[in-house]
């Protein structure tokens, strides 16, 4: 099994959205809508951000929503903010295994 | 709320076996559709999949590990742990262990990490 990809990174100015995108398979993001995404700061462990491609946990913020279409996967962020800036990676659940992207360092200008 | 907190030695010596417990506390590991996971995350790297445990004791682990690891649940003790052989220096990462949910109205994601534990294998 490989990992999803992920960009490397990407950036963006405060108030403006950016996407993170996370390409797989047809045997896993492309085959199941249960693709999920989390933030990671420094040090600290993920924090689930989107479950189920589009779904929001309680208490994460609606300026993260995400999408699928085929075999990629969406992360979008709208009004960024500082505290934004941390690494996102993406996961797909499949039934004999869960795969995780390469992580994307996004930056806040 | 449930939380999970994982414990074992910080430093295993090369060719043995490193060994994490994860406790499960605020709720029943036996209660509830949820996959008792671990997951890996070297410095400075990506999060690595290591395997997964079911409420019900069925194994899934990731295919590059397989042949040298073992994951299992002790519900008395309201823990789950990991057991990897045969461990070299490429295995030094931050260990987390991690609650996947599998109920019907919300699936496949991970929603509850411990704070992760760091390994060194080194002599």
């Amino acid at each position: 099994q490989s990992a999803l990809t992920q960009p490397a990174s990407v950036s963006g100015s405060p108030g403006q959205s950016i996407t993170i995108s996370c390409t797989g398979t047809s045997s896993d993001v492309g085959g199941y809508n249960y693709v999920s995404w989390y933030q990671q700061h420094p040090g600290k462990a993920p924090k689930l951000m989107i479950y189920e491609v589009s779904n929001r946990p309680s208490g994460v913020s609606n300026r993260f929503s995400g999408s699928k279409s085929g075999n990629t996967a969406s992360l979008t962020i709208s009004g960024l903010q500082a505290e934004d800036e941390a690494d996102y990676y993406c996961s797909s659940y499949t039934s004999s295994s869960s795969l995780f992207g390469g992580g994307t360092k996004l930056t806040v200008l | 709320q449930v939380q999970l907190q994982e414990s074992g030695p910080g430093l295993v010596k090369p060719s043995q076996t490193l060994s994490l417990t994860c406790t499960v506390s605020g709720g029943s590991i036996s209660s509830g559709s949820y996959y008792w996971s671990w997951i890996r995350q070297p410095a400075g790297k990506g999060l690595e999949w290591i395997g997964r445990i079911y409420t019900s004791g069925s194994t899934n682990y990731n295919p590059s590990l397989k042949s040298r690891v073992t994951i299992s649940v002790d519900t008395s003790k309201n823990q789950f742990s990991l057991k990897l052989s045969s461990v070299t220096a490429a295995d030094t990462a931050v260990y987390y262990c991690a609650r996947l949910i599998a109920a019907a109205d919300w699936f496949g994601a991970f929603d509850i990490w411990g704070q992760g534990t760091m390994v060194t294998v080194s002599s």
